[in-house]
């Protein structure tokens, strides 16, 4: 069985500051764990990915997620906000081997206000 | 590669008709998906395939939901009788086996009046 926690549901940021968005998972098998997003009507969008490589993460428009087993977390950072990036985002698990259901988290809405 | 490809991108159906949603994976990929997306609920994994076969359809949420995928290279799901509360927006997506990332169309909104 695996899932995924997504701790907060609205975020709200200044422009310019950092950004935090935290997301927990469980997993019965060694996970694939993967950040999207959803600009408002639009689809889903990679951001990142971690597949049991490096455990820090980068991905596209400067954000990153620390992928921390102990911990059992996988939480997105990117140091300074930007208006573009408000959006919806989404932690994912994916299992491994053949258990390859992809679970996505409930979602976090970011706000950048100006 | 054009992507997962949904059609259509808009339906709208009157209550107590068959709607019928259509997915075309990516070519060599092995896993396909289909999500419903509400404000109410959010994401959920409605059922998914490997190789053509359903391997989990636990989140359809009734009788009136079906999919099938007859080749590695189409799938639909349907809902007979449509209701109001099926209105929402469908995911289609697809991946390879292995620790990869899931990839999307642009989904299906669909409206039940």
């Amino acid at each position: 069985a695996q899932s995924v926690t997504q701790l907060d549901s609205h975020v709200s940021v200044s422009e310019g500051t950092p950004v935090l968005l935290r997301c927990n998972y469980s997993s019965s098998y060694s996970p694939s764990l993967f950040w999207y997003v959803q600009h408002p009507n639009k689809g889903l969008q990679l951001l990142l990915k971690y597949t049991s490589a490096a455990t820090l993460v980068k991905g596209i428009n400067g954000f990153e997620a620390e992928f921390k087993k102990s911990e059992t977390s996988f939480h997105l950072t990117k140091p300074s906000a930007h208006m573009s990036d408000a959006a919806e985002y989404f932690c994912v698990v994916s299992g491994s081997g053949g258990y390859q259901k992809v679970t996505f988290g409930t979602g976090t809405k970011l706000q950048v206000i100006p | 590669d054009a992507g997962v490809i949904q059609s259509p991108r808009h339906e709208v159906t009157e209550m107590g008709q068959e709607v019928t949603l259509r997915c075309k994976p990516i070519s060599g990929h092995d896993y396909l998906f289909w999500y419903r997306q509400t404000m109410m609920r959010g994401l959920e994994l409605l059922i998914y395939f490997n190789n053509n076969v359903p391997i989990d359809d636990s989140g359809m949420p009734e009788d009136r939901f079906s999919a099938k995928m007859p080749n590695a290279s189409f799938s639909t799901l349907k809902i007979q009788p449509s209701e109001p509360r099926d209105s929402a927006v469908y995911f289609c997506a697809s991946k390879v086996s292995g620790p990869t990332e899931a990839f999307f169309g642009q989904g299906t909104r669909l409206t039940v009046v």
